[in-house]
């Protein structure tokens, strides 16, 4: 059965730290695709990347990196000199083609930065 | 281009009374979907449409109805608010299914009291 698991429920980092979100996904399917959304105090839902099953290059933008591992059916996401701006709720997700509509999302993570 | 326009963004209902939260989309796209989301308990599939005429249940859909009359529209009826459908309600549309992401509306905050 498909699955996201966030393990990490809360995490609090000071300003300029480090810090890396973990994301562990379970399928069978050979074909699917990962996600990472945030959700700001604010209340909306942003998506921010996705990612194939083909593809394991890792992918940089600004101070946002994400590490795609099928060995280990994990695709975290890593925020370089966090921001206060970064503090959000995160959610990884997974669709695959083989469950209809289905997307599966994690629990999240709140991150919180503290300045 | 507005994206998902969900209507109302709060709302607070009486037990036993029942009402229909919005969802409009205009990217034409065909899948819609309706969430809530509760705290610790993440992002959870209450209903969702594949197509004008199509739809089907998800994780949590007791105490919610919906239908798909036309591809922009997806309306969910709260047939007799209970205490426990106090939530944040989240619509959202892809153009397919597989590799296209979810774009979400900006979410109704409903307190049933």
């Amino acid at each position: 059965a498909q699955k996201v698991t966030q393990a990490q429920t809360e995490i609090s980092v000071v300003e300029k730290e480090d810090v890396t979100l973990d994301c562990v996904y379970e399928t069978r399917d050979t074909t699917y695709y990962l996600f990472w959304y945030k959700q700001p105090p604010s209340g909306e839902l942003v998506f921010l990347i996705r990612r194939n099953s083909f593809d394991e290059q890792n992918e940089i933008s600004g101070r946002y990196s994400w590490n795609f591992q099928k060995s280990t059916s994990s695709f975290n996401f890593t925020i370089t000199a966090s921001q206060v701006v970064d503090s959000a709720v995160y959610f990884c997700a997974l669709s695959d083609l083989n469950t209809g509509n289905q997307f599966y999302f994690g629990t999240g993570t709140s991150l919180t930065v503290i300045p | 281009n507005a994206g998902v326009t969900q209507t109302p963004k709060f709302q607070v209902l009486k037990t036993g009374q029942s009402m229909t939260l919005q969802c409009a989309q205009d990217m034409n796209h065909e899948y819609m979907s309706w969430y809530r989301q509760d705290p610790g308990m993440g992002l959870r599939l209450i209903h969702y449409s594949v197509g004008a005429g199509i739809t089907d249940q998800g994780e949590v859909p007791n105490g919610y109805n919906v239908s798909r009359s036309t591809t922009e529209d997806f309306p969910l009826r709260l047939l007799s608010a209970a205490p426990s459908q106090t939530s944040v309600y989240f619509c959202a549309s892809r153009k397919g299914q597989g590799r296209y992401g979810y774009t979400f509306g900006s979410g109704t905050r409903l307190t049933v009291v």
